[in-house]
């Protein structure tokens, strides 16, 4: 089974600043990884795949780079929307889909 | 569009059983697999399992195998999460998401909220 583990699990930043959220694989999972947002009471939403491709509809200002073990997800200039939880996944360990424990996003 | 509908909140008592539904439309449902994801009051995304629509070919994750059952209808787009007894632990609220066909998880249903109290 592979093992994600986020970093850090609270970044308080502040708007317009840059956010840098980290995830880490325990073995490599290539590019085959997601990035989630979650708001407060509402559903999961898929922001990047493929480790770096945003999903339909997400600014420019989220971008996720990385491969193998070590990703990023950097959201450039923080807008108040922006501030949620942030999980990944890898997709590549079938059938195992689990969610790293997430990096809550909070306003500094 | 490709929606996931999901069933509306449910209050059970310790004990009893329950299914929840998770019906999408806008796409080929047959063609794709539907995960459950479960998220416990103030915790991270648990993957659950998921189901091909096609064959209703069904994987758990080894933490839920046993403790729910996974099912699905094609001829009404549906897919199903049932707990045979429900214990207060399983206090949450679930998603359903489809898994692209590469396999992230692109779309999601806007949960159904579980609450089990006696």
């Amino acid at each position: 089974e592979i093992v994600m583990t986020q970093s850090p699990a609270t970044l308080s930043v502040s708007p317009g600043e840059r956010a840098t959220l980290s995830c880490r694989a325990s073995q490599s999972v290539s590019s085959n990884l997601a990035w989630y947002q979650q708001k407060p009471g509402q559903a999961p939403r898929l922001l990047i795949y493929g480790a770096s491709t945003r999903a339909t509809g997400i600014p420019g200002r989220f971008s996720g780079s990385g491969s193998g073990t070590e990703f990023t997800l950097t959201i450039s200039s923080l807008q108040s929307e922006d501030f949620a939880v942030y999980y990944c996944q890898p997709y590549n360990n079938w059938p195992l889909h689990t969610f790293g424990q997430g990096t809550k996003l909070e306003i500094k | 569009e490709v929606q996931l509908v999901q069933s509306g909140a449910e209050v059970k008592k310790p004990g009893e059983s329950l299914k929840i539904s998770c019906k999408a439309s806008g796409y080929i449902f047959t063609s794709y697999w539907i995960a459950w994801v479960r998220q416990m009051p103030g915790k991270g995304l648990e993957w659950m399992g998921i189901i091909y629509l096609g064959d209703s070919d069904t994987r758990y994750s080894p933490s839920f195998q046993g403790q729910v059952t996974i099912s699905a209808d094609k001829s009404i787009r549906t897919a199903y999460l049932q707990w045979s007894s429900l214990k207060a632990s399983d206090t949450a609220m679930y998603y359903c998401a489809r898994r692209a066909v590469v396999g992230y998880f692109d779309y999601w249903g806007q949960g159904t909220l579980v609450t089990v109290s006696s």
